[in-house]
């Protein structure tokens, strides 16, 4: 199993809906990051957190660390929105991130 | 101005040969890496280096070298490709130190195509 799991793998939703990414974790972490990665290929970060929720326009992400879980949320969503996005976490004592496998968002006008 | 930029985007090679892909940032970052993305679009971190010195080296075979002559470049050597190296692969740069901590900035990703 891996140590960071995304649901749902897939989504579709009309523009203007409101959509919920999940992430769970199974290790202490240190940080947790929510990447972008556009149709075309290129990957942009969009959120860095350790806890509490960010904020960015109609991105906001949250993470409970008590729960292990991250969630990320796009409000008013729109078909530019339309990606994969992946989670992923440092983990605690350790430099490197480990990935999930990706959540890819369509958004249909 | 592009902040992490990659070449060759598109690498496609006969088994069997050896190719280099390089990396530069313009961030001033002091960290660098390498990330491969399979077909399954899923990311692993293969090298790291931080001011040149080389901190995270994932189970990689030996045909794969990155060298780093200033932290403002990281390049990857691979030797003797195969098949299952047909992959994307991403450079990224961070600030210095508690790596996970940073946000990290990527490149436009190779994609590389062994034949």
């Amino acid at each position: 199993k891996n140590e960071v799991e995304q649901s749902p793998q897939n989504l579709t939703a009309q523009e203007g809906e409101f959509i919920t990414i999940n992430c769970s974790y199974s290790v202490g972490i240190s940080a947790l990051h929510w990447l972008q990665q556009h149709p075309g290929g290129g990957i942009v970060s969009l959120f860095m957190l350790s806890s509490g929720k960010k904020k960015h326009g109609r991105l906001i992400a949250t993470i409970n660390i008590q729960e292990k879980h991250s969630s990320l949320h796009i409000t008013a969503s729109h078909p530019r929105d339309s990606a994969v996005y992946i989670c992923a976490v440092g983990k605690g004592g350790s430099e490197k991130l480990v990935f999930g496998k990706g959540t890819k968002l369509t958004v249909n006008p | 101005d592009t902040a992490v930029s990659q070449t060759p985007k598109y690498l496609v090679t006969q088994m069997g040969n050896d190719k280099s892909i390089k990396c530069e940032q313009n961030l001033g970052h002091d960290t660098m890496y390498w990330y491969k993305q399979d077909s399954k679009k899923f990311l692993k971190i293969m090298f790291s280096y931080n001011n040149k010195e080389l901190i995270i080296n994932e189970t990689v075979p030996n045909r794969f070298s990155p060298k780093s002559p200033d932290k403002a470049h990281l390049n990857l050597h691979i030797n003797s490709l195969e098949l299952g190296d047909s992959a994307v692969y991403f450079c990224a740069s961070s600030q210095a130190m508690r790596q996970t901590y940073n946000e990290q900035f990527f490149g436009p990703g190779t994609r590389l195509t062994v034949l």
